[in-house]
């Protein structure tokens, strides 16, 4: 089945500073791609989404990357905040049904 | 936004014992959805449900689970009887689509199978 890999698993950031979280899938046959955040001890919110006719995708701080030649995504958060702190988590689902593959998330802790 | 909510937050249940976990989804949601994540590990697909019935599972869906929504109520998932191996947090999720749609996540249930 599909495999999703995250990296790096965990970064430490000053305030101010951007981020780049990487993502890779297996499956080719996968065509949806959402993101999501999980704060200490809250549940996984969504945050944004990419689709596999799409290359670039941007909302306020994020803008996420999607190469299908490469299966590759990457998430770029500018200017982070120390809200931003929590684990991201990439996922991949195909287009017959909605069951996402998770990777194992990156954690992401922004300093003041 | 939606909210999604699970009760009870924590189960704690003696190995062999039944355990349900209750899910509330929002409100004008068709699909639903449990994750399985065992700490440390990623977090995985276990059954997606539909108008009464069960679309697809995953390996890790043992015969010992079961999911049902009577009447509109709870999204529950029972597990009968319980092994050790069931410990872990419990995600339930729902989404008003079914293809490409967005998952809304409750905070989760930690079960502890002792």
């Amino acid at each position: 089945g599909e495999q999703v890999e995250q990296l790096p698993s965990s970064l430490i950031v000053q305030e101010g500073a951007s981020v780049l979280i990487n993502c890779s899938y297996t499956d080719s046959a996968s065509v949806y791609f959402p993101w999501y955040k999980q704060e200490p001890g809250k549940r996984l919110q969504f945050i944004i989404d990419i689709r596999s006719n799409m290359e670039r995708k941007q909302t306020q701080r994020l803008t996420l990357l999607f190469d299908k030649k490469t299966k590759h995504l990457s998430l770029h958060i500018t200017a982070t905040q120390p809200g931003d702190s929590a684990i991201y988590f990439c996922s991949a689902s195909i287009n017959s049904n909605n069951r996402i593959f998770f990777g194992d998330g990156t954690q992401l802790v922004v300093k003041p | 936004g939606p909210k999604v909510l699970q009760i009870p937050s924590h189960q704690i249940i003696d190995m062999g014992q039944m355990v349900t976990l209750n899910c509330d989804p929002v409100s004008n949601h068709l699909y639903f959805y449990w994750y399985k994540q065992i700490l440390g590990q990623q977090m995985e697909f276990l059954v997606n449900f539909y108008n009464g019935k069960v679309m697809e599972k995953s390996k890790l869906f043992k015969d010992q689970f079961s999911v049902e929504r009577p009447d509109g109520s709870y999204f529950t998932l029972k597990i009968q009887p319980t092994a050790l191996e069931d410990s872990a947090v419990y995600f339930c999720a729902s989404s008003s689509g079914q293809y490409q749609n967005t998952l809304y996540f409750g905070a989760g249930t930690r079960l502890s199978v002792l």
